[in-house]
């Protein structure tokens, strides 16, 4: 069965503090696809990431980076240095394959206070 | 540039109600499209998939049905409402199952 667990529910932190969401996943299958999306408060989901299960280079964009640990099950993703904008709920998605059919954890709400 | 479209983006419905929620997708073809939705406590679940015309997959057994009658439409139905249907659905889409974008959702409540 594939499953994805975001064990921290809230997290509040004062702005230009770094933060790190967790997230660890199970699967069986060798070749599956990890995601991070973001929902701001108006609710879209905003894609963030994709990471493949053959790539476990960590990837920095700006303030955010992600580090993939196949050994740990593990995808978790930092913001350096949040800013009040990064208020919001994080998903951390896995999608079997490349079928495109996400499972997504139950997402972490972060508030990033001023 | 591809952009997924969504409506309404609320909706209060008595029980027992008929449901129609339509997502469309322009710049692509032969989108894969999917229906997802979030109940109350965050967790977003998929509700169907569809590769193609009139090919959709339901996912969980439940009160609603889909269809794709055009390549780029996808719409959402139920002929009575439940309460337990209440909740924000989400459309989204991608391209040979990469990366998928999301609508911007409707919140159905269900009265």
């Amino acid at each position: 069965a594939q499953k994805v667990t975001q064990a921290q529910t809230e997290i509040s932190v004062v702005e230009k503090e770094d933060v790190t969401l967790d997230c660890v996943y199970e699967t069986r299958d060798t070749t599956y696809y990890l995601f991070w999306y973001k929902q701001p408060p108006s609710g879209e989901l905003v894609f963030l990431i994709r990471r493949n299960s053959f790539d476990e280079q960590n990837e920095i964009s700006g303030r955010y980076s992600w580090n993939f640990q196949k050994s740990t099950s593990s995808f978790n993703f930092t913001i350096t240095a949040s800013q009040v904008v990064d208020s919001a709920v994080y998903f951390c998605a896995l999608s079997r394959g490349n079928t495109g059919k996400l499972i997504f954890g139950q997402g972490t709400t972060l508030q990033v206070k001023p | 540039s591809q952009t997924i479209h969504q409506w309404p983006a609320t909706l209060v419905q008595p029980v027992g109600s008929p449901l129609s929620l339509e997502c469309t997708v322009e710049g692509t073809s032969n989108p894969n499209l999917y229906w997802y939705r979030q109940a109350a406590g965050r967790g977003l679940q998929l509700l169907f998939y569809s590769v193609g015309i009139g090919q959709i997959s339901s996912e969980v057994p439940q009160n609603l049905s889909a269809s794709r009658p055009q390549d780029r439409q996808f719409i959402l139905s139920s002929k009575k409402l439940l309460l337990s249907d209440s909740g924000f659905y989400l459309c989204a889409w991608s391209v040979r199952g990469a990366i998928a974008f999301f609508g911007q959702g409707t919140r159905l409540t269900v009265v």
